[in-house]
């Protein structure tokens, strides 16, 4: 019950095109869901985040889908680049532990 | 901007040998938190650390763990006999008292031969 699934695992998208990564999950306590990038021997940085409160959130080229019935939510990156070429991480958490609860990654590669 | 600061970035050990790795925390920020990400695998949770002691801990978090502030500023986590599977980066992550967002650290590499 304190899983996130994510998916998928890898993902290739031409430069210019839309990514977009899923993650479901189970814990219907959960009321934080941040997104994470990852750059190779780098620490995750946070790229986004959004409360079940809402529906979507967007944030320059990236937005945030959060289905609250489906206990879903999704990371979509408009018009990707190459220098968007990373691993992406999906975590949620809820008040009283913190402690992210962490997808497995999708590692995002943009073509030039 | 303010940064979670990490050290060393990679050590090596014996199996075996003990192992600090440190930590320096945005300096408003009062939770801690260590996360372990074994090469090629997701980010896991560790332990958390809030006034001066352990809020929750993983079940990877076993009596070879240990967490302390030494000096109100520094955040160390210590492995008191390592093993070849704690080979991993160890991120640390603080965040304040409004909101979830947590920053991490750049990780320490630890390498146990």
């Amino acid at each position: 019950q304190q899983q996130v699934k994510q998916s998928p695992q890898s993902l290739i998208v031409q430069k210019g095109g839309i990514s977009i990564i899923n993650c479901a999950y189970e814990n219907t306590a959960f009321d934080y869901f941040p997104w994470y990038q990852q750059f190779p021997g780098k620490g995750p940085a946070l790229l986004i985040a959004i409360r079940p409160d809402v529906s979507e959130k967007k944030e320059g080229r990236f937005t945030i889908s959060f289905n609250k019935s489906a206990k879903q939510f999704s990371l979509h990156i408009m018009d990707s680049q190459p220098g968007d070429s990373a691993t992406y991480f999906c975590a949620a958490t809820y008040s009283g532990t913190y402690k992210y609860i962490f997808g497995t990654g999708t590692r995002l590669k943009v073509l030039a | 901007e303010p940064e979670v600061t990490q050290t060393p970035s990679h050590q090596v050990t014996q199996m075996g040998q003990e192992v600090i790795l440190r930590c320096v925390p945005i300096s408003n920020h009062l939770y801690f938190y260590w996360y372990r990400q074994i090469l090629g695998q997701k980010v896991e949770f560790l332990v958390s650390f809030y006034n001066n002691e352990i809020s929750e801990k993983s079940e990877i978090f076993d009596d070879q763990f240990s967490v302390e502030r030494p000096d109100g500023s520094n955040f160390t986590l210590k492995i008191r006999s390592t093993k070849l599977e704690d080979s991993a980066m160890y991120f640390c992550a603080t965040h304040g008292t409004v909101g979830y967002e947590q920053y991490f650290g750049p990780g320490t590499r630890l390498t146990v031969t």
